[in-house]
Parts: structure tokens; sequence; C-alpha cells
């Protein structure tokens, strides 16, 4: 099975700030990578797909990047609505798997 | 719009199955495959099966084979998760999701069922 590795698992910050958030393959899956946002008691999400195509609906401040091994979703100007977990989920090989999220807090 | 609207909480024992329902609505059923993703307390999410709608193919994570199952009825646009031989660890939301043209990304999702297994 592939491995998403997220990182950080846990991320401080304020109204404003720019934020990054890594998701690493344990092999290569070309740009068959998504973004997602949960918020508590709430179904996913889905920010990006194809690593870097916004989702309809999904607004300009999100972006993704990346292939092969290593991605990025970046927030550009995080806003109170922001707060919330982030995974990454690979369809490039089956069985599809998720990161094991990442925690944006209110610093 | 597209809904997907899920059957309630299930408690159940060690053992025993269940089966949660998913209707579909706002779209036409048989052109989008629909997967059932699940999420223990406080965990992350995984991945259980998709099933095609319009051959009815179905794909399982291997290390639910054999206790899961997917299916459809057509007639009231509705897909069904049923598990079998219930173990504590079981206990989770599962949430049916709907993928988009371009892949098996979820871009809608039904509301989640709690499933809690307990003796």
């Amino acid at each position: 099975d592939i491995q998403l590795t997220q990182s950080p698992s846990f991320l401080s910050a304020s109204v404003g700030d720019r934020v990054t958030i890594t998701c690493r393959a344990s092999q290569g899956i070309n740009s068959y990578l998504a973004w997602y946002q949960q918020k508590p008691g709430k179904a996913p999400k889905l920010l990006i797909y194809s690593a870097s195509t916004l989702q309809s609906g999904v607004p300009s401040r999100f972006s993704g990047s990346g292939s092969g091994t290593e991605f990025t979703l970046t927030i550009t100007s995080l806003q109170p609505e922001d707060f919330a977990t982030y995974y990454c989920q690979q369809l490039n090989t089956s069985p599809l798997t998720f990161g094991g999220g990442t925690n944006v807090e209110i610093k | 719009q597209v809904q997907l609207v899920q059957s309630g909480a299930e408690v159940k024992k060690p053992g025993a199955s269940v089966k949660v329902s998913c209707q579909a609505s706002g779209y036409t059923f048989t052109n989008y495959g629909i997967a059932w993703v699940r999420q223990a307390p406080g965990q992350g999410l995984e991945w259980m099966g998709w099933i095609s709608l319009y051959s009815g193919n179905t794909n399982y994570a291997q290390k639910l084979e054999g206790r899961v199952a997917l299916t459809a009825d057509k007639s009231t646009k509705t897909v069904y998760m049923e598990l079998r031989s219930l173990r504590s660890d079981d206990t989770a939301v599962y949430y049916c999701a709907r993928r988009i043209s371009t892949g098996w990304y979820f871009g809608y999702w039904g509301q989640g069922t709690l499933v809690t297994v307990s003796s």
C-alpha cells in the first residue's frame, strides 16, 4: 500500500498567515492526489484534486502543487473558517489511501 | 443539487452485522461510482471500497475483504454497505462519498453514520 505522510501533524497559526502543509508518498503517484478539509463533526470537503486543480466553489487562497512523491497545500491568507484538519489522498494505486491529517489551530 | 443521505446511527454487538444505506439524488445515479470511507473516533480517514453503479463492479480494501459488501438498488438510487463479523475496532463514523468525473476524488459526501460496536 502507498503510505502518505503529512507534515506537520499539528500547526498553530494566526489569521492572515501563509500556511503550507506537505504530503509525501512512499512511491510515485504522478499527480493523483487530492486535499480535503474536515471540521469537527462534519464530512470532509474536497479542496484540490489532481494535485493542483481547485474544486469548484473553493476560495482561491487554497492552492496545491507537486507531483511524484512530494505535494503541498498552501493557504495564502488563513481565514477564521480555515481552522480545521486537512487530509491528502492518493488514487494512483489501489487501495486508495489518506494521509494522517494536519490539524490547523488558532495561535 | 447532489445529495447523499445516509441511514441513522447503529449500535451492534461484536460478531453481528450492520447494513448502512446511502440514498443519492440530484444527478444520474449510474454515471458516478460511490465509495465508503470510515473514521474511527479521533482518527483519520480509511477507504473501505467502491462500487461502480454502471457495471456493478466493486473493489474492496484488502483488510476488509470477506467482511464488507457494497450493493446498489438502482430503482431507489440507494447504495448499501454491509459489514459482517463486527469487532470493537469497527466502531467509527461511516461515510458514503461520490466520485467526481475526473476520478476517485470524493466531491460529495453523505452526512455520516455512527456505528458503535459494544457488548
